[in-house]
């Protein structure tokens, strides 16, 4: 089906392991994002690409790396994971532009990611 | 002070209840405005946009009001069915992207 999809949507990892975490969207869109929801913050924007090969930082990047070789795919890795970094990771795209349905984004079903 | 603020809650309230949420903003630059709908463990989905000169989607009305930087969703005669967590959401593109989430505010709609 299309739309945008995250995996894993489960991982528990450990300390100092580097992991890999997957989206993929089907509709072309320019933008996607990665934020992480933890209780108390909401979500939090981490990186964001408005293309293909333009990535940029977004509130909370430390820890974290992206990509976007291909417009369809934007994987986020942590390169050393930490214990501060579990939480729930929802990747989103949306359309390039500034008016009405070009702005919303359209979220993946989030992957869960415990560090041990 | 965060730049965008929501009463946590809970909101307890029974069927049929009007019930409101209250956003505020911190950045004045702030271009566009949405709340977003996020059930239980699940992603969030678009609710509706808020323009400014206020609108309406079936028994939902956002409001926006830019000089006190304050965004409002009032649900009427709610449903079961809307127990949810409610999220406000701020864009501005002034200085880059930015895209940034409230907390949100939970609701729970009792029969």
């Amino acid at each position: 089906d299309a739309g945008i999809t995250q995996s894993p949507r489960y991982k528990i990892t450990e300390t100092g392991r580097q992991v890999t975490l997957m989206c993929h969207q089907t509709w072309s869109h320019s933008y996607m994002f990665w934020y992480r929801q933890d209780l108390g913050h909401g979500l939090r924007l981490i990186y964001y690409s408005a293309a293909a090969d333009i990535t940029d930082k977004g509130e909370v990047p430390d820890g974290y790396v992206v990509s976007r070789s291909k417009t369809e795919n934007f994987p986020l890795t942590l390169e050393s994971a930490t214990r501060s970094q579990t939480s729930v990771y929802f990747c989103a795209s949306r359309l390039y532009g500034t008016s009405g349905a070009q702005e919303t984004q359209y979220f993946g079903p989030g992957t869960r990611l415990l560090v041990l | 002070r965060k730049e965008v603020e929501q009463d946590p809650g809970p909101f307890n309230v029974p069927e049929g209840a009007t019930v409101a949420f209250n956003c505020t903003y911190s950045n004045s630059a702030s271009q566009s405005f949405f709340w977003y709908r996020q059930d239980c463990r699940k992603e969030p989905k678009l609710l509706m946009s808020v323009y400014s000169s206020g609108n309406e989607d079936g028994r939902f009305t956002a409001q926006l009001n830019r000089a006190s930087q304050y965004i409002s969703l009032l649900i009427r005669d709610s449903k079961l069915s809307d127990s949810a967590t409610y999220l406000c959401v701020v864009n501005s593109e002034t200085g880059g992207f930015k895209t940034i989430f409230g907390a949100g505010t939970r609701l729970f709609v009792k029969a």
